[in-house]
């Protein structure tokens, strides 16, 4: 398994300004991925974060609203920039450990409120 | 693209009966994992079972089992004795391998356990 923490867990926001969403690894992994959850509706994939060069994207998602860093294997973050009630949802970060088994952990997500 | 369904948006069970949770997906891969994911109200997500596409068996997991008829691309997820612990969003995902990991979820069903 692995443990990942994310910070804040929640958090609201005022429109037009951007947070950045942390998230720790226990241990290093090979691939972290940041996922959206909107109110009643399945995850989305944002982004794959790479360690040492810029994120891939997903269709639908550009670096400037949501630009990821990830400095080591332990760590990256997403910020959601100039945020507007559209952007309220819950924020996943989630590991793969073991490509050959496939299996995702997530974090507990950041649930992100914007007025 | 791959694409996953989830037809019940919604469904409740009696403490200690079984229930049956339904998934389709379209896809033309002949190898490729499904999984099954848990997400307690407030509570991080979780790997429920995990089924490898060439794999005839079907995955058990303690009280959780999957009926997968991959000529049918149908993988449903049977409950048996149904435990409170169990109310959840429940989704089930697509991955395939050697492709980043990319992972498709479905809808999720919403499983309310009846004391």
């Amino acid at each position: 398994s692995a443990v990942i923490s994310q910070k804040p867990s929640r958090d609201i926001c005022q429109r037009g300004t951007s947070l950045t969403i942390q998230c720790q690894v226990d241990s290093q992994v090979t691939m972290m991925f940041w996922y959206r959850q909107q109110p009643g509706q399945s995850l989305t994939l944002i982004a794959t974060a790479n360690q040492g060069s810029e994120a891939t994207y997903e269709s639908g998602f550009v670096i400037d609203k949501f630009p990821i860093s990830r400095p080591n294997l332990t760590f990256s973050t997403l910020t959601v920039s100039n945020m507007s009630p559209e952007d309220s949802s819950i924020y996943l970060c989630s590991v793969a450990r073991d490509l050959n088994t496939g299996e995702l952990f997530f974090g507990e997500g950041s649930r992100l409120t914007v007025l | 693209a791959q694409t996953v369904t989830q037809s019940q948006p919604e469904m409740s069970v009696q403490e200690a009966e079984t229930v049956t949770l339904s998934c389709t997906y379209d896809t033309s891969e002949n190898n490729y994992y499904l999984f099954w994911y848990k997400q307690p109200p407030s509570r991080q997500m979780i790997l429920v079972i995990r089924q490898e596409a060439y794999k005839q068996q079907n995955a058990t997991e303690n009280r959780f089992s999957v009926n997968f008829q991959k000529a049918a691309k149908s993988f449903s997820l049977k409950i048996s004795d149904s435990q409170l612990g169990d109310t959840a969003m429940y989704f089930c995902a697509f991955m395939r391998p050697y492709t980043g990991n990319q992972f498709y979820f479905g809808t999720g069903t919403s499983l309310t356990v009846i004391p």
